[in-house]
């Protein structure tokens, strides 16, 4: 069964700094796997979408991440945080087969200190 | 284009009661899916229809009811409410059905049971 995993609920980060978000998937074969992000009492916005073509995906807003198969993982990045990037970020699967639905992680809740 | 509507957006109900969500989708968009988002169990799908008719289903009880009509608009119902249904209930909406890297969400029905 496909599952996702944040390893963090909470990242804290100062402006101005790299902002690492981690991400691991587990699935019996190479899933579709995106970020979205949460601004509160907002709805929920694609940031990058992996669908098997380059392994480092560019996003909106400077966000990138990388798929690496051997390590199951897809973390989410950005080289300097901005105060507008606080918010809560899930890592989310696409199931297979016909149901088309997503499976969601826990979320991770950024925070960026002045 | 105007994204995806729900209203109402916050809602106040008790024990026992029903209750009826709505969902606009984006114009031409043919498929809406309802997720509930609480701070335990996170995001999770409840269903997704297509053309008028029920296509896939999450893992909810059958107080969990839900719509489409004509004009693609869908309506998720929730019967003899219970205290663990306050969530955050997320529409979104895609072109077809199964596409669901390329759903838009829209900003959710805040509901509250007391």
């Amino acid at each position: 069964a496909q599952s996702v995993t944040q390893l963090d609920s909470h990242v804290s980060v100062s402006e101005g700094t790299p902002v690492l978000l981690r991400c691991n998937y587990s699935s019996s074969y190479s899933p579709s796997l995106f970020w979205y992000v949460q601004h509160p009492n907002k709805g929920l916005q694609l940031l990058l979408k992996y669908t098997s073509a380059a392994t480092l995906v560019k996003g909106i807003n400077g966000f990138e991440a990388e798929f690496k198969k051997s390590e199951t993982s897809f973390h989410l990045t950005k080289p300097s945080a901005h105060m507008s990037d606080a918010a809560e970020y899930f890592c989310v699967a696409l199931r297979g087969g016909s149901q088309g639905n997503l499976i969601f992680g826990k979320g991770t809740k950024l925070s960026v200190k002045p | 284009k105007a994204g995806v509507t729900q209203t109402p957006r916050y809602l106040i109900k008790t024990r026992g009661q029903q209750v009826t969500l709505s969902c606009s989708p984006i114009s031409g968009h043919r498929s809406v899916s309802w997720y509930q988002q609480t701070p335990g169990q996170g995001l999770q799908f409840l269903f997704e229809y297509f053309s008028e008719t029920q296509r896939n289903k999450g893992n909810f009880p059958g107080r969990f009811s839900g719509r489409q009509f004509s004009n693609s608009r869908s309506e998720m119902n929730v019967s003899t409410l219970e205290l663990g249904d306050s969530a955050l209930y997320l529409c979104a909406s895609s072109l077809a059905l199964g596409e669901a890297d390329t759903q838009y969400f829209g900003p959710g029905t805040r509901l509250t049971v007391l």
